[in-house]
Parts: structure tokens; sequence; C-alpha cells
């Protein structure tokens, strides 16, 4: 069975701070997709990356960055020096292979203090 | 470029009432999921079309509910006898088919909350 931990319910920072969110995955797939999303007061789920199980490289765009480590099974996302705008739910997500459905985590609210 | 349109953005219906929410994909999208999220959880996997054809329905969708997408473009997903368990936010998603990674990631909408009264 796959399954998507978010530990973290809510993470409270001040602005300007590094904030690290944590993912710890299960599957028994050789062959899948690692996501995140973010989801404003707004409600709409926005996109901000996808990762494939054969592909460990870390990878870092603007004050994003993601760490894929198979061997704790853990896709984890760090915001370097936070933002008020960077205030919303965060969600971690798997997708077996083809199967196209995604299985989220429970989420973890980001508030970031000004 | 046109992003994955839900209307109505909110619904307040009375117990045993037919609601049915619309969902408009990004236009060259061939995919679309029907997603439902509860206060305080991710979104659940409810059914995904490919062009017309409904090709998966998660054990969530009970019979009360029903989703289409008759020409391939836009869905309509409906629920029959609405209960208290079903507020909820029912979230829409597209995507374009590729081979492995040219799988496009799936876009969301806002969204439709349900309030049953």
């Amino acid at each position: 069975a796959q399954k998507v931990t978010q530990a973290q319910t809510e993470i409270s920072v001040v602005e300007k701070e590094d904030v690290t969110l944590d993912c710890v995955y299960e599957t028994r797939d050789t062959t899948y997709y690692l996501f995140w999303y973010k989801q404003p007061p707004s409600g709409e789920l926005v996109f901000l990356i996808r990762r494939n199980s054969f592909d460990e490289q870390n990878e870092i765009s603007g004050r994003y960055s993601w760490n894929f480590q198979k061997s704790t099974s853990s896709f984890n996302f760090t915001i370097t020096a936070s933002q008020v705008v960077d205030s919303a739910v965060y969600f971690c997500a798997l997708e077996k292979d083809s199967s196209y459905k995604l299985i989220f985590g429970s989420g973890t609210r980001l508030l970031v203090r000004p | 470029d046109t992003g994955v349109s839900q209307d109505p953005r909110h619904k307040i219906t009375k117990r045993g009432q037919n609601v049915t929410f619309r969902c408009d994909p990004i236009s060259e999208h061939n995919r679309l999921y029907w997603y439902r999220q509860t206060l305080g959880q991710g979104p659940e996997f409810l059914t995904y079309f490919q062009n017309e054809a409904q090709l998966e329905k998660s054990r969530l969708l009970s019979d009360r509910f029903s989703a289409e997408r008759p020409k391939g473009s836009f869905s309509t997903l409906e629920i029959q006898r609405t209960e208290q368990g079903d507020s909820a936010m029912y979230l829409c998603a597209s995507s374009l088919e590729g081979q492995g990674l040219k799988n496009q990631p799936q876009h969301f909408g806002d969204g439709t909350r349900l309030s049953i009264l």
C-alpha cells in the first residue's frame, strides 16, 4: 500500500527564517513520482515540483529546494529566507507509475509572521 | 493561459437534496480527475477520465455519486440525496497524457466547497 506522512501539522516561523517541511512516503513500487503542492487560503492547489524515483538529485528553484533520499524514503522541502506570501498549506503526494491518482499526505500548515 | 475552472465555488444545500458541480479543464488536457478534501486533510482521489471514458472510481465514490465527461471536455460530478458527511471541498484537476515523464503533472482548480445543512 502507498502512504504519505507529513508529521508536522503546523509550523510557525518569522519572516526570513529558513524552514524545512518533512515528507516520508511508503511504497513497494520501484517506479513512482513524488510531488509537492501549495494550497493558499484561496483553495487552489498549486503544483511546485515532481520527481521520479530514479532521480535523486536535489533541486533548487529560487528560494525553494527539495531533498529526495530513497534510503530514508523522504522528500523534504526547504524554503530559504521565508516570506509572508509563503504562508499556506503544503502537501506532499505520491503517484504510482501510471496509476493516475495522487496519494496526498495530510499537509503542513506554514505560517510566516512578519 | 486559462487554468482549471470549477463552478460553483460554494454550494450550501439541505440534506437530501441533489447537487451538481462542473469542471472545465485546461483546454488541451485529455485527462480529468476529481478529488475530495475534508477539513485538515489532503485531497482523496474519487475518479478519473481519459477523454470521455471513466477509467477508475474510488471506493469512496458511493452509488449516490456519479461523474460524467460526455464529450471529453468539461465534466460534472453529481451527488444525489446528500448527507452531512458529503460536506467537503471537491477539487477537479486535469493533465495531458504522455509517456513516463512526459505525463504532465495534474493542475487543480479552486474547488467547490459543499456545505450540507
